[in-house]
């Protein structure tokens, strides 16, 4: 079993649905991180979290919200999908202090 | 703000060559850098990461050095193979524990 688990790992949606996309680890890390990928953008950050009550806005945060549920999940939510927000999006995790990420394989997401 | 840059954005090169990747960012202050290998529309592997107070770490034909103070990384692969073609992504890990990344270098190693 994968150490981060994103599910699902594809989506289409229509525009204006709530979609929320989930992440969850079995590595007992502290640090998860939210990303999109956009193509030749690499990853930019929406959200990322340090602990279930530290919750902190990434450079792009606009349109989505999060929940840390547990130490061990991390979910993404878009209110009201719109198409510019079709693209890859990757939790990742870490432990606490200056350690290795690492990420889960991804969801697929399309806003039609 | 932290900005990473990847140099070049695209590299083709004859099996068995060695490269050099390259990764600038704008802000010395951070707790280290790391670098990934994404294949097309998957997730990323970790191929090295080196502390801010390391100068290089090495696995396998993988290199990575690092020089802090100038603010750049460079990723050497030896005797480069069809199966590294792949996207490498560098990411620094910046004072407030945000992991940035840059865009990525596309690599395509010819048979």
């Amino acid at each position: 079993d994968a150490d981060v688990t994103q599910t699902p790992r594809n989506r289409i949606t229509k525009t204006g649905k709530r979609i929320m996309l989930e992440c969850s680890q079995t590595k007992g890390h502290d640090r998860m991180y939210w990303y999109r990928q956009d193509p030749g953008l690499g990853l930019r950050l929406i959200y990322y979290s340090f602990d279930v009550k530290d919750i902190n806005k990434g450079e792009i945060s606009d349109g989505y919200s999060v929940s840390r549920q547990a130490q061990a999940k991390f979910s993404l939510s878009l209110e009201s999908a719109i198409p510019n927000q079709t693209a890859l999006y990757f939790c990742a995790t870490a432990h606490r202090g200056k350690t290795e990420a690492f990420f889960g394989q991804g969801t697929r997401l399309t806003v039609v | 703000k932290q900005e990473v840059t990847q140099i070049p954005a695209a590299l083709s090169v004859p099996e068995g060559e060695n490269l050099v990747l390259n990764c600038s960012f704008t802000d010395s202050a951070i707790y280290n850098l790391q670098w990934f290998r994404q294949d097309p529309g998957k997730g990323l592997t970790s191929l090295l990461l080196i502390q801010s107070s390391q100068r290089e770490q090495t696995s396998g034909r993988l290199n990575a050095s690092l020089d802090k103070s100038s603010g750049r990384s460079t990723l050497y692969i030896a005797a480069s193979q069809p199966g590294d073609s792949a996207t490498y992504l560098c990411a620094v890990l910046d004072s407030s524990y945000k992991l940035i990344f840059g865009s990525g270098t596309r690599l395509l190693v010819r048979p």
